[in-house]
């Protein structure tokens, strides 16, 4: 059983461009959500969807956005980057999300430089 | 709004050294409890949970924890520590039936052969 995938592994990008980062969960798995990992805060939660519909969203900035599709791939969209928003965004997934054990990816590591 | 604490940011120990770490949680509810594990070039796994029942849950390669209630806490013990346990733990809480989990800022663990 494939495990979550995340692409892409590694991004550059600039201040005040956009980037959109994609999570395939495991099969059968209708929940995704997604954190922000940095060395100084930690893993934070951005958002949760199951069956296209966000559950629930974190304390990012409206900037920080996200999707799920019918075959619950998600991704996540971050316009108007900031030198802030580096970090590694890491995606798990679970089959309904509740209190339940979280399969993780191995994240995108996004630098804004 | 709920919130992890766990005491120490890193961790030195000799192999056969017993191990206790610390996290606190803030939260005025039902609570889900977890340990999450990130092995070096790895994913996070969880190491084990705690949902309700016994307040003394049993995970993966040795691990356990006990749930104190009165205490807010869940702390994470191994009787003796091997190598292989270098790594860096994360507590982390749900409210039951919530969608988001918070985690702690980790602790990294270092087991000196």
């Amino acid at each position: 059983k494939a495990g979550v995938t995340q692409t892409p592994r590694y991004l550059i990008k600039t201040r005040g461009q956009q980037v959109t980062l994609s999570c395939s969960p495991i099969s059968g798995h209708r929940s995704v959500s997604w954190y922000q990992q940095t060395p100084g805060q930690g893993l934070q939660f951005l958002f949760e969807y199951f069956s296209e519909t966000q559950r629930n969203k974190g304390n990012f900035p409206g900037r920080f956005s996200g999707r799920q599709f019918s075959n619950s791939r998600s991704e996540m969209n971050v316009s108007t980057l900031e030198l802030g928003d580096s970090a590694l965004y890491l995606c798990a997934s679970s089959l309904t999300g509740v209190g339940e054990k979280l399969f993780f990816g191995s994240g995108t590591q996004l630098s804004v430089l | 709004a709920q919130s992890v604490s766990q005491h120490n940011h890193h961790v030195i120990l000799s192999e056969a050294a017993s191990l206790e770490l610390g996290c606190n949680y803030s939260y005025g509810g039902t609570v889900n409890l977890f340990w999450y594990v990130q092995y070096p070039g790895q994913h996070l796994q969880l190491l084990l949970k705690y949902f309700s029942g016994d307040p003394l849950v049993k995970g993966i390669k040795g691990f356990e924890a006990e749930f104190i209630k009165s205490k807010f806490s869940f702390n994470l013990r191994k009787p003796s520590v091997q190598w292989s346990d270098t790594a860096e733990y994360f507590c982390a809480v749900s409210g039951a039936g919530s969608y988001q989990l918070t985690f702690g800022k980790g602790t990294k663990l270092s087991v000196i052969p």
